[in-house]
């Protein structure tokens, strides 16, 4: 199975800071990875998909780069909706595996 | 408009069998796949299975000696059955569309206790 290491677990930010977390693939993915944001109460929410395509409706102050194995999810100037959980998954192979998650603080 | 739907009993006994449903609405199960995500309680996610649009099934190795999914197409229904449960498969079961996953359940909370 292919292993996602996330990073960091736990990020405290501010409004209107920029934050990154990272995502690693144990082996290559291509750029098969999402992006995913949780919030209690509400649906799961693809933000970003093929490592660095923004989801229809998804804000432009997120975007994801990488391919291959290291990925990443930056947000620029946090707005209050952005606090929640992230999630990535990797899609290239079977069985479709996701990291630990981060969760995103307000400092 | 897409939407998925889970069902089930919220409570089931260790050893027994879980069996939920999910129902589609606004698009075909004969032309997209459908997939179930579960997540312990305060954990990360699972993904379980899938059931392709022409009616394979792919299942996480570590749960396929117990798990089986199905389909009724006339009823656009997609069902997860699940057998010897224990504590530890406690969780919120999702069921999602393709990959990557645009379209979520709200999900269905599984708790297993006596």
């Amino acid at each position: 199975d292919v292993q996602m290491t996330q990073s960091p677990s736990y990020l405290a930010a501010s409004p209107g800071e920029s934050v990154s977390i990272s995502c690693k693939a144990s082996k290559s993915i291509s750029n098969n990875l999402a992006w995913y944001q949780e919030k209690p109460g509400k649906a799961n929410k693809l933000l970003i998909h093929s490592g660095s395509t923004l989801q229809s409706g998804t804000p432009s102050r997120f975007s994801g780069s990488g391919s291959g194995t290291d990925f990443t999810l930056t947000i620029r100037s946090l707005e209050s909706e952005d606090f929640a959980v992230y999630y990535c998954q990797q899609y290239n192979e079977y069985p479709y595996t996701f990291g630990a998650g981060t969760k995103l603080e307000l400092k | 408009q897409v939407q998925l739907k889970e069902s089930g009993p919220g409570l089931v006994q260790p050893s027994q069998t879980l069996s939920l449903t999910c129902t589609v609405s606004g698009f075909s199960l004969t032309s997209y796949n459908v997939h179930w995500v579960r997540q312990p309680p305060g954990k990360g996610l699972e993904w379980m299975g899938r059931m392709r649009y022409n009616g394979d099934t792919s299942y996480n190795s570590a749960l396929k000696s117990r798990l089986s999914i199905s389909r009724d197409t006339s009823k656009n229904q997609v069902f997860l059955k699940m057998n010897s449960l224990q504590t530890d498969d406690t969780g919120t079961y999702y069921c999602t569309r393709d990959a990557p996953f645009a379209y979520w359940g709200q999900g269905t909370l599984v708790t297993v206790s006596s």
